[in-house]
């Protein structure tokens, strides 16, 4: 079955350390994006990827870094510089093309900051 | 003045009620429009998208309104199931579709 996979679900970090989220999807693709959703908030935009080997800044990119290097995976790392790191983070992917066209997302990575 | 705006909730309805929710969206070149649904500690979910003529799937209705840029979702009688968090998204960047969510609005059915 197509879809989009997301590990780990649960992610401890210590502070101070760097962790990497993986994101995968086998649906061709070519979008991909990272959001981070708060208690009782919206998702917000981290990072986004239209095309292979090119991303974008959301609107809180600060403290993370992504890549895409090939069209199936856009790891998201969480860096020592992100002072809030602990939320729910989502990954997902659409066609990316104008119109109707919905975004599928990852079941989630849970990352707390112990 | 936020992207996409939704009324929080929460929206606490006795089963068989009709609830509506109502999203406001600041970019006029927005050109996508869709309701999600989102279970608590879950991924959102594709409810339905929203067509400029309005649409509908079984107990759900979804308009859109350009001139005033807004969206509503209509749940007919509600059920028990319904209780969820219902997400607003609009492409909000014009040119290539990154999904823009409202903070979401939360529906409780009771008994």
């Amino acid at each position: 079955d197509g879809g989009i996979t997301q590990s780990p679900k649960y992610l401890f970090r210590k502070e101070g350390q760097n962790v990497t989220l993986s994101c995968e999807q086998n649906l061709n693709h070519d979008a991909m994006y990272w959001y981070r959703q708060d208690p009782g908030q919206g998702l917000r935009l981290i990072y986004y990827s239209q095309i292979v080997n090119d991303f974008q800044k959301g609107d809180i990119a600060e403290g993370y870094s992504v890549s895409r290097e090939k069209k199936e995976s856009f790891p998201l790392t969480v860096t020592s510089a992100q002072k809030n790191p602990t939320a729910f983070y989502l990954c997902a992917s659409s066609t990316g093309q104008v119109g109707n066209t919905e975004a599928f997302f990852g079941q989630g990575t849970r990352l707390t900051v112990v | 003045r936020k992207e996409v705006e939704q009324d929080p909730g929460p929206f606490n309805v006795p089963e068989g009620a009709t609830v509506a929710f109502n999203c406001t969206y600041s970019n006029s070149a927005s050109q996508s429009f869709f309701w999600y649904r989102q279970d608590c500690r879950k991924e959102p979910k594709l409810l339905m998208s929203v067509y400029s003529s309005g649409n509908e799937d079984g107990r759900f209705t979804a308009q859109l309104n350009r001139a005033s840029q807004y969206i509503s979702l209509l749940i007919r009688d509600s059920k028990l199931s319904d209780s969820a968090t219902y997400l607003c998204v609009v492409n909000t960047r014009g040119g290539s579709y990154i999904p823009t969510f409202g903070r979401g609005t939360s529906l409780i059915v009771h008994p």
